[in-house]
């Protein structure tokens, strides 16, 4: 069973710091490129950072850019998110999303799209 | 610019059929789509992929009430016998970028 397991969420004042962790199981971790997904109180999901296999290629929505960095572990089945300076509007659930590849012959190219999801971590940027 | 527009709300009696719309905006009526659900106080979930053609590829264990189609720049999520865990949030995300719809929320009656 595919599984994707995020932690560290919490309570941070703001310009404090947070280090979210997901740990995956029951697929081939190295193999897949994995998101990073927010959603803000009664809003809907926020795209905010993507990691190729091996970590070369990576992404980040502005509105994280500069104060956010994703990073894997593959050895440990692991993705992770630094989030520095971090403000009100940060508040959301985090979400650890798998990404999943197929040929799109409309396209004549490889696409993507999401197609498993973690539970979710909450952040929360108070004074 | 690639925009995604769904209707805000939507409302169906229980055992009936619904059929949930995914626009695209002019020029972009190629992209596949993928559905999400997210029911109450959950994270989402992955339903189904819906093709520029009409084909649709769902994920593991969904059940045969879902289904898709496509028309054009719109992309359907159809879903027959609602049951009352029917009653969610649903979102559509461009596939090949990342970006989401608005999102329905489908009122089960």
């Amino acid at each position: 069973e595919v599984q994707l397991v995020e932690s560290g969420g919490g309570l941070v004042q703001p310009g404090g710091s947070l280090r979210l962790s997901c740990a995956v199981s029951g697929f081939n971790f190295s193999t897949y490129e994995i998101n990073w997904v927010r959603q803000a109180p009664g809003k809907g999901p926020e795209w905010i950072s993507y990691i190729s296999t091996s970590g070369s290629t990576i992404y980040y929505a502005d509105s994280v850019k500069g104060r956010f960095t994703i990073s894997r572990d593959d050895a440990k089945n692991s993705l992770y998110l630094q989030m520095n300076s971090l403000r009100a509007e940060d508040t959301a659930v985090y979400y650890c999303v798998r990404d999943r590849q197929y040929y799109d012959h409309i396209w004549g190219s490889y696409r993507s799209y999401f197609d498993y999801w973690g539970q979710g971590t909450l952040v929360t940027v108070s004074a | 610019q690639l925009v995604v527009t769904q209707s805000p709300s939507a409302s169906a009696s229980l055992g009936a059929s619904v059929k949930l719309t995914c626009t695209l905006n002019s020029g972009h009526s190629r992209y596949a789509i993928a559905w999400h659900q997210q029911q109450p106080e959950k994270g989402p979930r992955y339903l189904i992929k819906v093709n520029s053609d009409g084909s649709y590829t769902k994920g593991d264990g969904i059940p045969d009430r879902f289904s898709g189609s496509s028309s054009g720049a719109e992309r359907y999520l159809s879903i027959s016998s609602l049951q009352s865990e029917d009653e969610a949030d649903y979102y559509c995300q461009t596939t090949g970028t990342r970006i989401f719809g608005g999102g329905t929320k489908l009122t089960v009656l």
